[in-house]
């Protein structure tokens, strides 16, 4: 079975600050692929980041960074200097090798970032 | 442009009257599905389609139908709504193989 796990419900910065969600998987598959998206408050989900199982490289996109880490079964979401616009609610995603693009979700973690 | 297209974007409807959100992408994929979004439980699959003709139960499909005639569309069928269907329900689409999927604008429905 597929499960993510984001603890933090909740998550509030000031403006500048840098901010980590934390996004814990389990899976019994070999192949795998792990997710984020941003739904900010207008509603929509907006994908950010895909990685495949057999690629560890933490990714850096602008003020965003990835680190995947097998031994943890982790994929943290790091926000550098965060921004107002940066104010969403953040879901992890995971879906597996069999039913490849069925999509598990966390539940979310909801940032505010404060002016 | 890409796009996945949900109809209607918002629904107040009462229950036991048969409803449909329509979904269409124009991206050629294979795969599409249905979410739908609960306070404190994230998204959770209701059905997916790897292709036509060819559906499948995902975790929450109890109360909802799906059919994929076409490519193209992927309607979610309520044929009997009740109260705790009330929820945010989004399509997504995106080819096999893992790859990023493709949302739509969600539709809020509201069950009386």
């Amino acid at each position: 079975a597929q499960k993510v796990t984001q603890a933090q419900t909740e998550i509030s910065v000031v403006e500048k600050e840098d901010v980590t969600l934390d996004c814990v998987y389990e899976t019994r598959d070999t192949t795998y692929y792990l997710f984020w998206y941003k739904q900010p408050p207008s509603g929509e989900l907006v994908f950010l980041i895909r990685r495949n199982s057999f690629d560890e490289q933490n990714e850096i996109s602008g003020r965003y960074s990835w680190n995947f880490q097998k031994s943890t079964s982790s994929f943290n979401f790091t926000i550098t200097a965060s921004q107002v616009v940066d104010s969403a609610v953040y879901f992890c995603a995971l879906s597996g090798e069999t039913g490849a693009n069925n999509l598990f979700f966390g539940t979310g973690t909801r940032l505010t970032v404060i002016p | 442009e890409a796009q996945v297209t949900q109809n209607p974007r918002y629904l107040i409807t009462v229950t036991g009257k048969k409803l449909t959100v329509t979904c269409s992408q124009n991206m050629n994929h294979e795969y599409m599905s249905w979410y739908r979004q609960d306070p404190g439980l994230g998204l959770r699959q209701i059905y997916y389609s790897m292709n036509v003709e060819v559906t499948d139960k995902g975790d929450v499909p109890e109360g909802y139908k799906v059919s994929r005639k076409e490519k193209r569309n992927f309607p979610l069928i309520l044929e009997s709504p009740s109260p705790n269907q009330t929820s945010l329900y989004f399509c997504a689409s995106s080819f096999l193989g893992g790859t990023e999927a493709f949302f739509g604008q969600g539709t809020r429905l509201t069950v009386v």
